[in-house]
């Protein structure tokens, strides 16, 4: 079955600084890979999704990049704000989704 | 429109016992996952529900099993209860049949097993 890796599992950034969560994939089938944010006690909320007929896709200050190459994926956060602080999992798949371990990300005012 | 419903949002039961837990999904959608997530790791898939048929199966014993109703509500039983059961239970959503895009979660059952 698949296995996704990420990394890092924490990360503290700088208000205003960057953050880039990294995550690989086994499965060279897998052709969905969305990003949930979770913040403590709450559902995980879908944030971005890329397929795998796309590279690069943006929403306002978050973007994912895809190379199906190398079967690795990241999540770009720019301008970072406090509010970005939570636990962001990715995932991937084909027909279900197999989950990362999360990166708690802690933006510092 | 009412986003994913779960219920109860919390339970306790000790080993042995049987549990059911429910979950309606996001108005629209007509396919129902369940995923079980421990403390401080990502959510597991544990199996999906679409025309009231298992479509996809985790690595989960057959303790767990579900069950979906015409109005693709779903149900996620668990039977002889282990400590290692307690997690938060999640249900997803979504539209379009077998697969996991663009899922919603529900606010989970956090079940506690002592």
């Amino acid at each position: 079955g698949e296995n996704v890796e990420q990394h890092p599992s924490t990360l503290s950034v700088q208000e205003g600084d960057s953050a880039v969560i990294k995550c690989t994939y086994s499965d060279s089938a897998s052709n969905y890979f969305p990003w949930y944010k979770q913040e403590l006690g709450k559902r995980p909320q879908l944030i971005i999704d890329i397929r795998s007929n796309v590279g690069e896709k943006k929403d306002q200050r978050i973007a994912v990049t895809l190379n199906k190459t190398a079967k690795h994926f990241s999540l770009h956060i720019t301008e970072t704000q406090p509010e970005d602080s939570a636990v962001y999992f990715c995932a991937g798949g084909y027909q279900k989704v197999t989950f990362g371990t999360g990166t708690k990300l802690q933006v510092i005012p | 429109d009412a986003g994913v419903t779960q219920s109860p949002t919390h339970l306790i039961k000790t080993r042995g016992q049987q549990v059911t837990l429910r979950c309606s999904p996001k108005s629209g959608h007509d396919t129902v996952s369940w995923y079980q997530q421990a403390l401080g790791q990502g959510p597991q898939f544990i199996f999906q529900y679409y025309e009231e048929e298992e479509r996809q199966r985790g690595n989960f014993p057959d303790r767990f099993s579900g069950h979906q109703f015409p109005n693709y509500s779903s149900e996620l039983n668990v039977n002889a209860l282990l400590l290692g059961d307690s997690a938060l239970y999640l249900c997803a959503s979504s539209l379009s049949a077998g697969n996991n895009r663009g899922q919603f979660f529900g606010p989970g059952t956090r079940l506690t097993v002592l």
